[in-house]
């Protein structure tokens, strides 16, 4: 079956830490990627998407994510993180339908 | 519309009770999607309309659950005698094209307990 793996659930990060998260995914065809995020008590937002090209994809707040095809990962990046970016994170699929799945969330703490 | 509006924003249900869950998704989108979210999971995909034909009810957990959206707009999600493994946040999301590789804008959801 399709899944998404985010391994890291909980992440917490003093401010100006860099910041790795993980997803890895389970499809052999086309795929478009995504993070969305959840800052609390508000919904989910997109912070970026790969389709298809270059990837390495820049998104909002000085997000990144780099598509590795030979991995099967997506895996977001900011080199220095603020206390505002604590939220949940969550990758999501694709897989050349309409319909997304997604990984269980990875929660972001950054101290002050 | 500024965003997708789901209502109520928390339900209490008593096992056993009919909810009805509502969305207003964002005007002239033409796609919409219903997703569950257990606590401590992310989003599984419910249901999936294309403005009001429902194309995909796959996941769908049981015949107890009942979407619709009869003009291409507002979309109601049923959930007959509810069982306590019906608690979840139920996501509305909806994007302006058809088939993949849009974005979705997701709704702040429906916090539903069964007790």
């Amino acid at each position: 079956a399709q899944s998404v793996s985010q391994h890291n659930h909980h992440v917490i990060l003093s401010e100006a830490a860099s910041l790795e998260l993980g997803c890895n995914y389970s499809y052999g065809g086309t795929v478009n990627l995504f993070w969305y995020v959840q800052y609390p008590g508000q919904h989910l937002q997109l912070l970026l998407k790969y389709f298809s090209g270059d990837p390495l994809v820049k998104g909002i707040k000085g997000f990144e994510a780099e598509f590795i095809k030979s991995k099967f990962s997506f895996n977001l990046r900011k080199p220095s993180v603020q206390w505002s970016d604590t939220a949940e994170y969550f990758c999501a699929v694709e897989p050349g339908t309409y319909k997304y799945i997604f990984g269980t969330g990875t929660r972001l703490k950054v101290l002050a | 519309g500024a965003g997708v509006s789901q209502s109520p924003r928390y339900k209490v249900a008593k096992r056993g009770q009919d909810v009805a869950l509502r969305c207003d998704p964002i005007s002239g989108h033409v796609s919409l999607f219903w997703y569950q979210q257990a606590l401590g999971q992310g989003p599984e995909f419910l249901t999936y309309f294309q403005n009001e034909a429902q194309l995909d009810k796959s996941g769908l957990p049981s015949d107890r659950f009942f979407a619709e959206r009869p003009e291409g707009s507002v979309s109601t999600l049923k959930i007959q005698r509810t069982q306590q493994e019906d608690s979840a946040v139920y996501l509305c999301a909806s994007s302006d094209h058809t088939g993949g590789g849009t974005e979705a804008f997701f709704g702040q959801g429906t916090r539903l307990t069964v007790v």
